[in-house]
């Protein structure tokens, strides 16, 4: 079945670095892929997504680029800030049927001041 | 943005007792809802899908008869959890997408979710 295997965290950075958290996957056909950010106290937002290969999703100075060959979504940012501090899930649809969402276990991202 | 909510926030039982939460789309209309669930420091897994109107479509290892479902409007789904024991506490997650013929790809907006803990 398909899934999604993202960095473990958590991770913790100084305000201005760069950050990288890697992704993942396995999917029969071609998904769709997101990512998406959960603030404390709040549900999850979809930060971006991708729908084909070399498709790069972006939003927020957040970026993550499709690559089919490496089967990978990884989500960067050049320089961080506090309020970035939040849980990034990776995930896949495989846009079939009820279009349903798998996964990854989530990366907890702490930026300090 | 579209906007769902849950309620309750938290909810704290006893054992045998049963705990229905709500999952309410606010300013649009969601023929599709999900419910998810998800443990400390793990990922969302996806509990079951409910078109309005119809029953819930609940995946592999899902208890149907535990795990109610209802679907009764576009802007409204409940999950029932029965006869809660202490192996059913978790954070409990809803989402609503509406199908847009246009679109290839519709956006799932989740709520925030539910703290269940059962003594």
């Amino acid at each position: 079945g398909n899934s999604v295997t993202q960095m473990e965290g958590p991770v913790t950075l100084s305000e201005e670095a760069f950050l990288t958290i890697n992704c993942t996957y396995t999917a029969t056909g071609y998904p769709s892929l997101f990512w998406y950010v959960q603030y404390p106290g709040e549900g999850l937002q979809l930060l971006l997504k991708a729908t084909k290969a070399d498709d790069k999703g972006s939003n927020k100075g957040f970026e993550a680029t499709y690559r089919k060959e490496t089967t990978s979504f990884h989500l960067e940012k050049g320089s961080v800030q506090v309020s970035d501090s939040a849980v990034y899930f990776c995930a896949l649809s495989d846009n079939q049927g009820a279009q349903k969402l798998v996964f990854g276990q989530g990366t907890r991202l702490t930026i300090n001041p | 943005g579209a906007v769902v909510s849950q309620h309750p926030s938290r909810v704290i039982c006893k054992s045998g007792t049963s705990v229905k939460i709500e999952c309410r789309s606010l300013d649009f209309q969601a023929t599709t809802m999900f419910w998810y669930r998800q443990f400390p420091k793990q990922s969302l897994m996806l509990m079951a899908t409910s078109n309005e109107g119809s029953k819930a479509t609940y995946e592999q290892g899902v208890e149907k008869d535990k795990f109610l479902i209802n679907h009764a409007s576009l802007t409204l789904s409940t999950l029932t959890v029965t006869s809660a024991h202490p192996e059913d506490s978790s954070f409990y997650i809803c989402s609503a997408r509406v199908l847009a013929a246009t679109s290839s790809y519709n956006e799932q907006f989740f709520g925030p979710g539910t703290r269940l803990t059962v003594l």
